[in-house]
């Protein structure tokens, strides 16, 4: 079946710190790609998405592209900053009608001044 | 409503009593979503709604649970006779029709500890 493999957190950073969370998948067919983030006491948000091979989904300074060839969703961002602590969620859509969204375990970043 | 709301925020249970827990999904949304998620762990999936039917229902953990869904409205997640292994947030989400590239909206979900 589908699934989602993300690096194991906490991840500890400093304030302008390169950032890169992992994220391979395995699935059948055509998959859309997904980073979510969950900010203390807040409920999960989509950061940005994918749809298809090469494609880049890029929000509040995050960016992640879609490899089809190693499977990976990698999520990055050049300068942290603390405001980014929060738990980073990768997921996917097996498309072709499918309706659900596969998680992975979620890594947890604390960006520190 | 504004976002997807879900009550109790908290709740705190005895063994073998039962829960329901509550999600309003964003008004116009006619997909929901119900999924759990343990401490350290994923978020599992346990129920579809497209309206007020659930045509997948694959990810109920057990017969103590279950959910429905009052037309394209609100929709309660049921646990019978509660166990420690309970003891989970629980996620609902919604969405304007079934997924396909769709933005789900997640609320802030229901913490459910048994003791």
């Amino acid at each position: 079946g589908d699934s989602v493999t993300q690096m194991e957190g906490p991840v500890t950073l400093s304030e302008e710190a390169f950032l890169t969370i992992n994220c391979t998948y395995t699935a059948t067919g055509y998959p859309s790609l997904f980073w979510y983030v969950q900010y203390p006491g807040e409920g999960l948000q989509l950061l940005l998405k994918a749809t298809k091979a090469d494609d880049k989904g890029s929000n509040k300074g995050f960016e992640a592209t879609y490899r089809k060839e190693t499977t990976s969703f990698h999520l990055e961002k050049g300068s942290v900053q603390v405001s980014d602590s929060a738990v980073y969620f990768c997921a996917l859509n097996a498309g072709a009608g499918s309706y659900q969204l596969t998680f992975g375990k979620g890594t947890k970043l604390s960006v520190i001044p | 409503g504004a976002g997807v709301s879900q009550s109790p925020s908290n709740k705190v249970t005895e063994k073998g009593k039962d829960v329901e827990l509550r999600c309003d999904p964003i008004s116009g949304h006619t997909a929901l979503y119900w999924y759990r998620q343990r401490l350290g762990q994923g978020l599992e999936f346990l129920i579809y709604f497209q309206g007020n039917s659930a045509p997948d229902k694959s990810g109920l953990p057990s017969d103590r649970f279950s959910a429905e869904r009052t037309g394209e409205s609100v929709s309660t997640l049921t646990i019978q006779r509660t166990q420690q292994e309970d003891s989970a947030v629980y996620l609902c989400a919604s969405t304007r029709s079934g997924f396909s590239g769709n933005t789900i909206y997640f609320g802030e979900g229901s913490w459910l500890t048994v003791v």
